[in-house]
């Protein structure tokens, strides 16, 4: 079945630091990836939509300098967030939607616990 | 109104009844209906999809979409205590790019 990774899993920095985080479709091609972002207790929100080749489209409130999205092949997609601050600490999930195939079924990553000090 | 709406919960039911889980979404141009599953501190993970009204029925899952309603529910047989979750409805509508999700009902299964 279609499998999705996320690297890394787990993350600590200092405030103002940059993180980058990784998510490969490992099975299939991923024409499209999103990036998502949950506070605990709360619901998923979807930070981007992210193509193959094109830029991200990015949701509503959702800083585009500041979470930076890139979908340079059809197996992975990074999301940086810069100079991350404390708020930014969260749970960080990323999906990916296979191309071949007709149906627009997510198959998500299993997450990047980010922690900012 | 919310796109997609799902009762919060929690909903509880003993182990072994049927667990009925709902959602009811907005846009009637809505073409795929997708179920998943997300346990605690974990990312969530793909139970049933449906695209025509009806039922589908995948083990102890079965999956109903009325369009006319505008509501698909997911049926658990034989809960178990391991089918203790929040359960995400997500609806796309054709071409939209992505889909909606609902905030998610939590569901406990008591031994």
């Amino acid at each position: 079945g279609a499998v999705v990774s996320q690297h890394p899993s787990r993350v600590i920095c200092k405030s103002g630091t940059s993180v980058k985080i990784e998510c490969r479709s490992l099975d299939f091609q991923a024409t499209t990836m999103f990036w998502y972002r949950q506070f605990p207790k709360q619901s998923l929100m979807l930070m981007a939509t992210s193509n193959e080749g094109s830029k991200a489209t990015y949701e509503q409130g959702v800083e585009k300098d500041k979470f930076l999205i890139n979908h340079a092949s059809l197996t992975l997609s990074t999301l940086t967030v810069t100079s991350a601050h404390p708020e930014d600490s969260s749970f960080y999930i990323c999906s990916a939607r296979d191309g071949s195939i007709a149906q627009e079924t997510q198959y998500f990553g299993p997450g990047t616990r980010l922690l900012v000090l | 109104q919310k796109e997609v709406e799902q009762n919060s919960g929690p909903l509880s039911v003993p182990e072994g009844a049927i667990a009925s889980l709902n959602c009811t979404y907005s846009d009637r141009v809505s073409q795929s209906f997708f179920w998943y599953r997300q346990y605690s501190g974990k990312s969530p993970e793909l139970i049933m999809s449906i695209y025509s009204n009806g039922d589908k029925e995948d083990g102890r899952f079965t999956a109903q979409l009325n369009k006319a309603s505008q509501y698909v529910s997911l049926l658990i047989r034989d809960s178990q205590p391991s089918d203790s979750a929040t359960y995400l409805c997500a609806v796309n509508v054709a071409n939209a790019g992505k889909s909606t999700f609902g905030d998610g009902t939590t569901l406990t299964v008591k031994p």
